[in-house]
């Protein structure tokens, strides 16, 4: 089974409506991460959160909010989706610092979302 | 803050040819630098990193990168491209200092492998 899941894989919808993405993980780490690519961007972090209580903007969060429910849980919501959010959205973990190998991020399968 | 620039947004080698996709990194601390692959349809994969120690590192399928201080780079090289090999690669940043450790991408290098 993988170590962090994504659902779902691909989801369509129409403009102004809510949408949650969800990510959890079975690595038992505290850090978990949003991103989207986009085709010739790369990926950009949208939030993250170090655990249950503590979440930070990324660099493009406006439009997008985030919940931790445990910590093998963290779903990014879209209050009210626009075409421009129209991407490919990834989940990744890591373990905090101390534990040898917090440096590195491990990546969820992904979630196409269209937004019509 | 941190950059990442990857030279080169599709590169094209031949079935046993040279692969080299060039990052060149911005960071005012040491940074930690990482390659990670995106076969079509899935998820990034970490495919080596640098933190500290031996500046030439090696990953998996047979891939390798150099951190060259001096020249803010980190290219990533193979003797021998695989057909297997096509895929979009991205280089990374993050802060080896404190304890962020978030990651900065570039905008990903495609590797088409002809036959």
């Amino acid at each position: 089974d993988a170590d962090v899941t994504q659902t779902p894989r691909n989801r369509i919808t129409k403009t102004g409506k809510r949408i949650m993405l969800e990510c959890s993980q079975t690595k038992g780490h505290d850090r978990m991460y949003w991103y989207r690519q986009d085709p010739g961007l790369g990926l950009r972090l949208i939030y993250y959160s170090f655990d249950v209580k503590d979440i930070n903007k990324g660099e493009i969060s406006d439009g997008y909010s985030v919940s931790r429910q445990a910590q093998a849980k963290f779903s990014l919501s879209l209050e009210s989706a626009i075409p421009n959010q129209t991407a490919l959205y990834f989940c990744a973990t890591s373990d905090p610092p101390g534990t040898g190998a917090q440096e590195t991020q491990y990546f969820g399968p992904g979630t196409r979302l269209l937004v019509l | 803050a941190q950059s990442v620039t990857q030279l080169g947004s599709h590169v094209s080698v031949s079935e046993g040819a040279l692969v080299l996709l060039r990052c060149n990194y911005s960071s005012s601390v040491p940074p930690y630098l990482f390659w990670y692959v995106q076969y079509p349809n899935q998820g990034l994969q970490l495919l080596l990193k640098y933190t500290t120690g031996a500046t030439l590192v090696k990953g998996i399928n047979g891939f390798e990168a150099e951190f060259k201080k001096s020249e803010t780079s980190f290219h990533l090289t193979k003797p021998s491209a695989h057909m297997s090999d096509a895929a979009e690669y991205f280089c990374a940043v993050s802060d080896s200092g404190g304890s962020n450790y978030k990651l900065t991408f570039g905008k990903g290098t495609l590797l088409t492998v002809n036959p």
